[in-house]
């Protein structure tokens, strides 16, 4: 089964770090790209960050740039979103997602991890 | 970066109707574009990508259509399990943004 599991949510302070994990199985995962997506509660879906199947290429949307770090470890099966300096416009679910072969859109998503940051 | 426009922002419907929503993109896309459900407390769902190809396992009532930047997502007719959150996602350059979303309600 295709499966990706985020791991690394939690409470944390405004200005402080957190890192999440993504977790893949049953693909390969060194074949494709990866995303990371947030959700602020009640809102809708925004788009974090990309990294290629090689980290050649990694890109951020404009408000996490500087303080987010997207990598991967394909050895592991597994990708990261190193975030710091957050503040309360982080919180939110945070869904890792595989990038489509043979087209364009996030095929696969995890369950996501909430990430709240507060006092 | 592309800003994305869905519209309706909600839409109300009966079980057998036909719905349609619409992505009006900010600068051309061609045809890179993809369409999500999403469930309330689930992950998204792939149904379109490239616009009007259906992704597998999606079923056939849901289509997609246009390029440029004007799309539409269809159903042809809606059925109780299609009570949800839709998105609209430009795939044509980074940062990949989302519309903000259509609310279909049974």
């Amino acid at each position: 089964e295709v499966q990706l599991v985020e791991s690394g949510g939690g409470l944390v302070q405004p200005g402080r770090s957190l890192r999440l994990s993504c977790s893949a199985s049953g693909f390969t995962f060194h074949d494709y790209a990866m995303h990371w997506v947030r959700q602020a509660p009640g809102k809708g879906l925004e788009w974090v960050s990309h990294i290629s199947w090689n980290s050649g290429s990694i890109g951020y949307v404009d408000s996490v740039k500087g303080r987010f770090t997207t990598s991967r470890d394909n050895a592991k099966k597994s990708l990261y979103l190193q975030m710091n300096s957050l503040t309360t416009e982080d919180t939110a679910f945070y869904y890792c997602a595989k990038g489509k072969s043979g087209g364009y859109g996030l095929d696969v998503w995890g369950q996501g991890t909430s990430v709240t940051v507060s006092s | 970066d592309i800003q994305m426009t869905q519209s309706p922002s909600s839409v109300s419907a009966s079980v057998g109707d036909r719905v349609t929503i619409t992505c009006r993109a900010s600068q051309g896309v061609t045809y890179w574009l993809a369409w999500y459900q999403q469930r309330p407390g689930k992950a998204p769902k792939l149904l379109i990508y490239d616009a009007s190809s259906l992704q597998s396992g999606v079923p056939s009532r849901f289509s997609g259509s246009g390029s440029g930047t004007e799309f539409t997502l269809t159903i042809s007719s809606l059925q109780p399990e299609d009570s949800a959150t839709y998105y609209c996602q430009q795939v044509n350059s980074f940062p990949w943004t989302f519309g903000h979303g259509t609310r279909v309600e049974i």
